[in-house]
């Protein structure tokens, strides 16, 4: 079976401060995909990243970096320098090569970031 | 990315009624999903729609309650049947293409009040 856990439901943070989101998954497959997805009062879901299971590096994009470690089965997300902006839910998924594109969510960050 | 336009935005509907809720991408893509979230809550998949053929439906979900239609590869439609008060919730489509690496694009989602 495969399962995503976010264990912080809410975080908040004043602006300018650094944030990690934890997201620890878990599969029998050997070829996953881990994502993560930002999710603002708007509602709609944006892609922010996608990792496969063969590329352990550490990937960063300007104020975002992400931290792949299979030996823990974790794929965090750091926000350096956070800003109001930055306030949304965002989403750790993941889905398996032979799973049809279907994606396993955990429950969600809520981020806020305070002026 | 593909764009994808769902419609309607939000709705408020009462008891017993159905509603139905279009997705369309503006160019054609391999697969298309739809998913449920319910206040509060991650997304869960409630089926793949298939160009052709019938919905294929994740466990819990079922097609009388949740009809399903891909007519062609840019469109598809789903049907919220005999609403009750727990069907509240965002519905949201999202598209995938072989090129797409796996990256699923999520509509603006609809926000569905049933009284």
């Amino acid at each position: 079976a495969q399962k995503v856990t976010q264990a912080q439901t809410e975080i908040s943070v004043v602006e300018k401060e650094d944030v990690t989101l934890d997201c620890v998954y878990e599969t029998r497959d050997t070829t996953y995909y881990l994502f993560w997805y930002k999710q603002p009062p708007s509602g709609e879901l944006v892609f922010l990243i996608r990792r496969n299971s063969f590329d352990e590096q550490n990937e960063i994009s300007g104020r975002y970096s992400w931290n792949f470690q299979k030996s823990t089965s974790s794929f965090n997300f750091t926000i350096t320098a956070s800003q109001v902006v930055d306030s949304a839910v965002y989403f750790c998924a993941l889905t398996g090569y032979n799973q049809g594109g279907k994606l396993i969510f955990g429950q969600g960050t809520e981020l806020s970031v305070k002026p | 990315s593909a764009v994808i336009s769902q419609k309607p935005s939000r709705d408020i509907c009462q008891r017993g009624t159905s509603l139905t809720i279009q997705c369309q991408v503006d160019s054609q893509v391999t697969m298309m999903f739809w998913y449920r979230q319910q206040p509060g809550q991650s997304l869960t998949l409630i089926a793949t729609a298939n160009q052709g053929s019938e919905a294929t439906y994740e466990s819990g979900f079922v097609i009388d309650k949740f009809p399903i239609s891909r007519p062609n590869l840019t469109f598809s439609t789903l049907t919220v049947s005999n609403m009750s008060p727990e069907d509240s919730s965002i519905y949201l489509c999202s598209v995938a293409d072989r090129d797409s690496k796996n990256i699923q694009y999520f509509g603006a989602g609809t926000r569905l009040s049933v009284l």
